[in-house]
């Protein structure tokens, strides 16, 4: 069965520090994958995806992500975060009729 | 360019009572759309979604239904409430059903059941 895993619920990094967000997915073809960011009481809104091609996909407000197949993983990273960026993260795997998503990451700044 | 709707944006509701949560889609057609609950710590759990007029695919048995009486219009109802609903609805749609086209989210609607 498809599944996405994120195992950090919470992270926390100084304004201006790199950051990085981990994702595992288990599909057995080969994956859509996507980031959404969810703002407080807001929907979520698409950061990037990736298809197909180059690994590394760039997405919106400075967002890329790495697509490592060998390691089932699609990590979320940002060269220099800003207080914006404090928001819940999702990761998730397209398949047909529905996209499955991981329980999230709550990056929180630091000032 | 393509936008979701969705209301009430919050809504207190005594338990016993019945829901109707509406979504609609402008600037599209035939879009697929989805009802996710989204509970604290437990990540977005996808309730329904529909491919077409009349039809709703339900993916957990619960106390709610669905239903799409137009192209672009997803309601979510129940008949009556109960406290384990309470929650954060969001409505989404796809332009089709294939893994690589993304999920476009409403602005979600706060229920809370007393």
């Amino acid at each position: 069965a498809q599944s996405v895993t994120q195992p950090d619920i919470h992270i926390t990094v100084s304004e201006g520090a790199s950051l990085e967000l981990r994702c595992n997915y288990s599909y057995g073809a080969t994956p859509y994958l996507f980031w959404y960011v969810q703002s407080p009481g807001q929907g979520l809104q698409l950061l990037l995806k990736y298809f197909s091609g180059d690994t590394l996909v760039q997405g919106i407000k400075g967002f890329e992500a790495e697509f490592k197949r060998s390691q089932s993983s699609f990590n979320l990273r940002k060269p220099s975060v800003h207080w914006s960026d404090a928001a819940e993260y999702f990761c998730a795997v397209g398949t047909d009729d529905k996209i499955i998503f991981g329980k999230g990451t709550r990056l929180h700044i630091l000032p | 360019s393509q936008t979701i709707h969705q209301w009430p944006a919050t809504l207190v509701q005594p338990v016993g009572s019945p829901l109707s949560l509406e979504c609609t889609v402008e600037g599209t057609s035939n879009p697929n759309l989805y009802w996710y609950r989204q509970a604290a710590g437990r990540g977005l759990q996808l309730l329904f979604y529909s491919v077409g007029i009349g039809q709703i695919s339900s993916e957990v048995p619960q106390n709610l239904s669905a239903s799409r009486p137009q192209d672009r219009q997803f309601i979510l109802s129940s008949k009556k409430l109960l406290l384990s609903d309470s929650g954060f609805y969001l409505c989404a749609w796809r332009k089709d059903i294939l893994g690589n086209s993304p999920l476009h989210f409403g602005n979600g609607t706060r229920l809370t059941v007393t």
